[in-house]
């Protein structure tokens, strides 16, 4: 089985600095999909960002970027100029790929990373 | 606005009872799971339907029961509720195959 790993329980930036996020996994299957999802105060699960592990070019949405290391099996999510909003639960997340045999269509998080803004 | 609807948005109940939770997935997705997030278990997966029928199961109790209609709105049925069934549930829907799962807002449980 998968599992997911988040070594950080707790993070802070400072507004317009940059933080990294950790996430390492576990798995057997050579092709997947990483997600990293945010959870503000209002406890919504927000899609940040996916990768797809058969791409070798790291995903990257605006301020939000990975770098994906598939023989470290390591999946960090860095944000960069972080404002006040990006306060919240950030989860990583790991779901087979059924186009490549996966059987198991569910996602499976890490335990999360609070990562805490100052002004 | 993830365009996945959940009702209710809040519930409170009382050991023993039964609630029915309702999920209705964005337009086109025929795919629906259902989460449970508490503050000892993290976020599990429940169960997959897919286009009406039950495609994965995860560490879903015997109490818990779910369905997907027609219309592809979900329905988690819990019974005979203990305290430790409080949790925020969520359903996420998914279009086929590949495709990223997006969540609805939840609804929180709170069982007395």
């Amino acid at each position: 089985a998968q599992t997911v790993t988040q070594s950080q329980p707790e993070m802070s930036v400072q507004e317009a600095e940059t933080v990294t996020l950790s996430c390492t996994y576990d798995t057997s299957e050579s092709d997947y999909y990483l997600f990293w999802y945010k959870q503000p105060p209002s406890r919504q699960m927000i899609l940040v960002i996916r990768q797809e592990a058969y791409k070798q070019q790291n995903a990257t949405e605006n301020r939000f970027s990975v770098n994906f290391q598939k023989a470290a099996k390591s999946f960090s999510l860095k944000i960069s100029d972080s404002q006040l909003g990006d306060a919240a639960m950030y989860f990583c997340a790991y779901r087979s790929n059924p186009y490549s045999g996966g059987s198991n269509y569910k996602l499976t998080f890490g335990k999360g990373t609070l990562l805490t803004v100052n002004p | 606005d993830s365009g996945v609807t959940q009702t209710p948005k809040h519930l409170i109940t009382a050991t023993g009872q039964r609630v029915t939770l309702r999920c209705s997935p964005r337009s086109g997705d025929l795919s629906v799971y259902w989460y449970q997030q508490s503050l000892d278990q993290g976020l599990q997966f429940l169960i997959q339907y897919y286009n009406g029928e039950e495609r994965a199961k995860g560490n879903i109790l015997e109490r818990f029961s779910a369905q997907q209609f027609p219309d592809l709105h979900s329905e988690l049925n819990l019974s005979s509720l203990e305290l430790g069934d409080s949790a925020l549930y969520f359903c996420a829907s998914q279009r086929e195959g590949g495709g990223t799962q997006y969540f609805g807002p939840g609804t929180r449980l709170l069982v007395l």
